[in-house]
């Protein structure tokens, strides 16, 4: 089986740090996706990270450890815009396929 | 690049009826197609790998039968819902592999609602 999860929903100020942890227990790991998703349309890709280590994006930052099983996003300078819902997803050998997280709703106040 | 389109965006029909949902890769050909349904605040399920010439390969749960997909060409997949019932109401989304075969690119989602 596979299990990914995340926390199920978040709140930051604006201009605020958060970081949306996602832990996964899966076979045949071939790196990890995060999506942006605003209610009601498609997920929008903010990284992808194969190897053990932080990749950097702008605002975006996602870290990933193969041996922890572990990953997170990190949001910097949050603005009003980035309230919606994140998902962590691995990616399996067999057919490139994605397993999704559970997803994590972000809400940001002013 | 990497556009890929579904149509309708969202359809509503009766019960009992069938409904076919086109995913459609723009400006590349995709041998691989997915097919995923969305509840409200849930995430993503997979229900199907569509390879283009081939079966689709189903996951766990997802009847065969009921959910029919067909990868006709390089750039065209299509999902039909046979017989939907209310409890078929979902966001259907469908995702292209491109062409290196490392990222999903995302159509903007099907809303489907049965009466």
């Amino acid at each position: 089986g596979q299990n990914i999860d995340q926390p199920t929903e978040m709140t930051a100020t604006e201009g605020a740090i958060v970081q949306i942890n996602c832990t996964y227990q899966t076979s045949g790991f071939n790196g990890l996706f995060w999506y942006q998703q605003h209610a009601g349309e498609a997920p929008t890709f903010l990284s992808y990270n194969v190897l053990d280590g932080l990749e950097e994006k702008g605002r975006f930052s996602s870290f990933l450890s193969r041996s922890k099983g572990y990953s997170y996003l990190l949001l910097k300078e949050l603005q009003m815009k980035d309230s919606a819902s994140y998902l962590c997803a691995v990616k399996k050998t067999s057919f490139q396929k994605l397993v999704f997280g559970t997803g994590t709703r972000l809400l940001v106040s002013p | 690049g990497a556009v890929v389109s579904q149509h309708p965006s969202w359809v509503i029909c009766k019960s009992g009826t069938s409904v076919k949902i086109e995913c459609r890769s723009l400006d590349f050909q995709a041998t691989t197609m997915f097919w995923y349904r969305q509840f409200p605040k849930q995430s993503l399920m997979l229900m199907a790998t569509s390879n283009e010439g081939s079966k689709a390969t189903y996951e766990q749960g997802v009847e065969k039968d009921k959910f029919l997909i067909n990868h006709a060409s390089l750039t065209l997949s299509t999902l039909t819902v046979t017989s939907a019932h209310p409890e078929d109401s979902s966001f259907y989304i469908c995702s292209a592999l491109g062409l290196a075969g490392n990222e999903q690119f995302f159509g903007p989602g099907t809303r489907l609602t049965v009466l």
